[in-house]
């Protein structure tokens, strides 16, 4: 069964600290994967995407994610968080067509000044 | 400007009543959907649709009905209230055919709680 994991439900960091969240997805066929963002008191909206080509994906922001298909994993990055990170990120998998998403549980990122 | 709008956005009603939960896109899409979450939890597809007339079940059994009579609306109702219905629901809409991925918009969510 298609699926996606999120490591780390909770992460707290200071400012210009780097950022890396986990996503792991279980699926054996051609992988879309979607990274969104909601943040405090705001609708959940795209970050980034990887559909084909090169497996570093540059989103908003400053975040990338890198697309590593032997390990099945798409992880999010930023070098330097800003207080201004501070949300909620889930991790999506496109399934069966359709644009149907499978999430992960997301993780709550915290930072501080 | 182009939206999505969901109504109300918190909801306390006791067992056994009917309620609907409104959906609404001003960006002309043909594809919405339903998810439901509860705190902590993964967002759970219960509910899509391709266009007008057009309705699917998710992925999440869920006891709640659909209809799409018209592009911009995708209400959301459930017959008669359990506290097991307690969560929070999402809609969303995208642009794309048949099997193109593209951007979901969503909306500020409906918060559930039935008593």
């Amino acid at each position: 069964a298609q699926s996606v994991s999120q490591h780390n439900h909770h992460v707290i960091l200071s400012e210009a600290a780097s950022l890396e969240l986990g996503c792991n997805y279980s699926y054996g066929g051609t992988v879309n994967l979607f990274w969104y963002v909601q943040y405090p008191g705001q609708h959940l909206q795209l970050l980034l995407k990887y559909f084909s080509g090169d497996p570093l994906v540059k989103g908003i922001k400053g975040f990338e994610a890198e697309f590593i298909k032997s390990k099945f994993s798409f992880n999010l990055r930023k070098p330097s968080v800003q207080w201004s990170d501070t949300a909620e990120y889930f991790c999506a998998l496109g399934s069966g067509g359709y644009n149907k998403l499978i999430f992960g549980a997301g993780t709550r990122l915290a930072v501080h000044p | 400007e182009a939206d999505i709008y969901q109504t109300p956005r918190y909801l306390v009603i006791g067992t056994g009543k009917k309620i609907t939960l409104e959906c609404s896109q001003t960006m002309g899409h043909d594809k919405m959907y339903w998810y439901q979450q509860d705190p902590g939890m993964e967002l759970h597809l219960i509910h899509y649709s391709y266009g007008v007339n057009s309705t699917e079940k998710g992925d999440l059994s869920s006891e709640s009905t659909v209809s799409r009579i018209r592009t911009e609306h995708f209400p959301l109702t459930l017959e008669s209230a359990r506290p097991s219905h307690t969560s929070q629901y999402l809609c969303a809409s995208s642009e794309g055919g048949a099997g193109s991925y593209n951007e979901q918009f969503f909306g500020p969510g409906t918060r559930l709680t039935v008593l």
